[in-house]
This record gives C-alpha cells, structure tokens and sequence, in this order.
C-alpha cells in the first residue's frame, strides 16, 4: 500500500521568502512523486513529477522538489516566494511507473504575507 | 486545446435522490479517474477506467456510486439514494495512457441537503 504525509496543513511566509513544503511518502515499490497546486475553486494543476530519472526536478512557476529515498521525503521548495502562490499544496504518489491511481497527502495551505 | 471539462459545476439535492456527474476528458485520452475530495481533505481514488472498462474501482465507497463509459471517452458517475456524508467536490482526471500526467477537471461540487 502507499501513503504520503504533508507535514502542516498550514505553511505561512513572507513575500519573498523561502517556501518549504514537506512530504514523506510510504510505498513498496518505486514510486512516481507528483506535486498538485489547487487555487480556489479551480481543479488541480500539476506543479512537477518525479519519474525515477534526476532525483532533483524542477518545475513550473519557480518550484523544485528533491527526491530523497533514505528519507522516503518529496519536499517542494521555492527561493522566493510570491504573492501568486498563495493556495493549497498537494503531494501525491503513484503506483510502479506511474500507473493508475494517485493517492493524495491531506494538502498544505500556503498564506503569503506582504 | 480544451482541457477536462465537468458538468455540472455545482448540484444541490435532497437525500435520498439520485444524482449524475459528467466528466469529458482530454480527446484522445484512454485513461480516465475519478475521484472524491471532502472539505479539508486531499482527494480520494475512486475509479479508473482504460478504454471502455472499469480497470479498478476499489475506491468506490458503496454500491450506491458506479460509473460508466460507455464509448471510451465522456464518462459519468451515478450516484444512488444520496446521503449528506457525499458532499464533496468529484474531481475527474485524465491522460493518454494509463503511465502519463494525469489532467485534472475543475470538478462538481455536490451538496447533499
């Protein structure tokens, strides 16, 4: 069975700063890691996936995240945040090769201070 | 081009009722999902179809809720003898085959009175 865990359902930071947003995961087999961005009332935009290739990937928007498997962590960082990244932060993992189902963390609500 | 399109975007009913769900995905995308997220909640699987068929719905909660896609491209989720536990936002994905990015719709909001 896989799970992911995103640790604080609430990440608050000041325009400008670093964002971290952490994820750990639990799979039997190698996963694939995705990271979702949900803005109000609009559906799930992917932020960027990690395949198995370069464990550093980057993706849209000026965000990375690191693929760390003795940690079994997926965490989503940006150096500086904006005030357009304000919504909630999904972490999810797949099954061998990214097949079928997504299973989801709980979500991060990111608030960006000015 | 056009993304994943649901309808409708939000449904009111009473208990008891029944409700349908329509999802269109990307054209030419043969893997379709669905899934459930209640407030403050990450969403949950609750099927997968390949083509036509129903590859794996062992998140159905119930035998209330089945799916169909009939044609291998609009899909909908029927929901039987609603109850207030299934208010939710249903999200419905797609990709081009089941090992890709999966595309996600801007989902139904359904309340359940």
């Amino acid at each position: 069975a896989q799970s992911v865990t995103q640790l604080g359902s609430h990440v608050s930071v000041s325009e400008g700063a670093l964002v971290l947003l952490r994820c750990n995961y639990s799979s039997s087999v190698p996963p694939y890691l995705f990271w979702y961005v949900q803005y109000p009332n609009q559906g799930l935009q992917l932020l960027l996936k990690y395949t198995s290739a370069a464990t550093l990937v980057k993706g849209i928007n000026g965000f990375e995240a690191e693929f760390k498997k003795s940690e079994t962590s997926f965490h989503l960082t940006k150096p500086s945040a904006h005030m357009s990244d304000a919504a909630e932060y999904f972490c999810a993992v797949s099954g061998p090769q990214g097949a079928q189902k997504l299973v989801f963390g709980q979500g991060t609500r990111l608030t960006i201070n000015p | 081009g056009a993304g994943v399109s649901q309808t409708p975007s939000n449904k009111v009913t009473e208990k008891g009722k029944y409700v349908e769900l329509r999802c269109d995905p990307i054209s030419g995308h043969t893997a379709l999902y669905w899934y459930r997220q209640s407030l403050g909640q990450g969403p949950e699987f609750l099927i997968y179809f390949q083509g036509t068929g129903a590859a794996d719905d062992s998140g159905l909660p119930n035998d209330r809720f089945f799916a169909v896609r009939p044609e291998g491209s609009v899909s909908t989720l029927k929901i039987q003898r609603t109850e207030r536990g299934d208010s939710a936002v249903y999200l419905c994905a797609s990709s081009s085959d089941p090992t890709d990015t999966q595309y996600f719709g801007p989902g139904t909001r359904l309340t359940v009175l």
